[in-house]
């Protein structure tokens, strides 16, 4: 079944600064890549996804660059706010391909710090 | 707009007494999952449901039990509860209408503790 890495488990940044999370994963059959942000006590929300025919996607501060070939996806937040600490979620689905009804696979999650 | 909706949020009980996890959702998805977290190993999937009166195993099953008579709701039950359920668990829904996924949408959490 599909395996997903994520890196690193922790990290701590400077309000302002830029912050990277990386993840890769195992199956050339996923297609869709979801990132998700959980605040303390909440369930995990959708932040941005991008799918296997798109490389970049960007939202206001937020963006995912997938590289099909080397299989990782990664998570870019810029101009870091303290609202932005949360832990993050990478994901890897194959939709309804090969009968795995859009079940996703999770990293194992980034806890995230913006220090003001 | 309520969608997706857990009870209890919190639960304590006893190793061997039955726990039941409810799950609702207002949107009519097909697809509805359950999953626990774990430090450690992120989120883990239990079991699934592509519809009413289908379900599956997922990565985790051993220890509970699923039904979904109903599309909007889909309980989540350990029938001997176990120290190692202790967990906080979150269900999720997604539309299944495409061939592609399409964003599954999280529930608040239940958070179980087992005595």
């Amino acid at each position: 079944g599909e395996n997903v890495e994520q890196h690193p488990s922790t990290l701590s940044v400077q309000e302002g600064d830029s912050a990277v999370i990386k993840c890769t994963y195992s199956d050339s059959a996923s297609n869709y890549f979801p990132w998700y942000k959980q605040e303390l006590g909440k369930g995990p929300q959708l932040i941005i996804d991008i799918r296997s025919n798109v490389g970049e996607k960007k939202d206001q501060r937020i963006a995912v660059t997938l590289n099909k070939t080397a299989k990782h996806f990664s998570l870019h937040i810029t101009e870091t706010q303290p609202e932005d600490s949360a832990v993050y979620f990478c994901a890897a689905s194959r939709g309804l391909s090969g009968g795995s009804n859009y079940k996703l696979t999770f990293g194992k999650g980034t806890l995230l710090t913006v220090n003001p | 707009d309520a969608g997706i909706t857990q009870s209890p949020r919190y639960k304590i009980t006893e190793t061997g007494r039955q726990v039941t996890l409810m799950c609702h959702q207002t949107w009519s998805h097909s697809y509805m999952f359950w999953y626990r977290q774990d430090l450690g190993h992120g989120l883990r999937l239990i079991y699934y449901s592509a519809a009413a009166d289908i379900t599956d195993k997922g990565e985790v099953p051993d220890g509970y039990v699923v039904s979904r008579s109903k599309t909007e709701n889909f309980p989540l039950t350990l029938e001997s509860a176990t120290r190692s359920q202790t967990s906080v668990y979150f269900c999720a829904s997604n539309k299944g209408t495409s061939f592609f996924t399409d964003t599954q949408y999280f529930g608040p959490g239940t958070r179980l503790t087992v005595l």
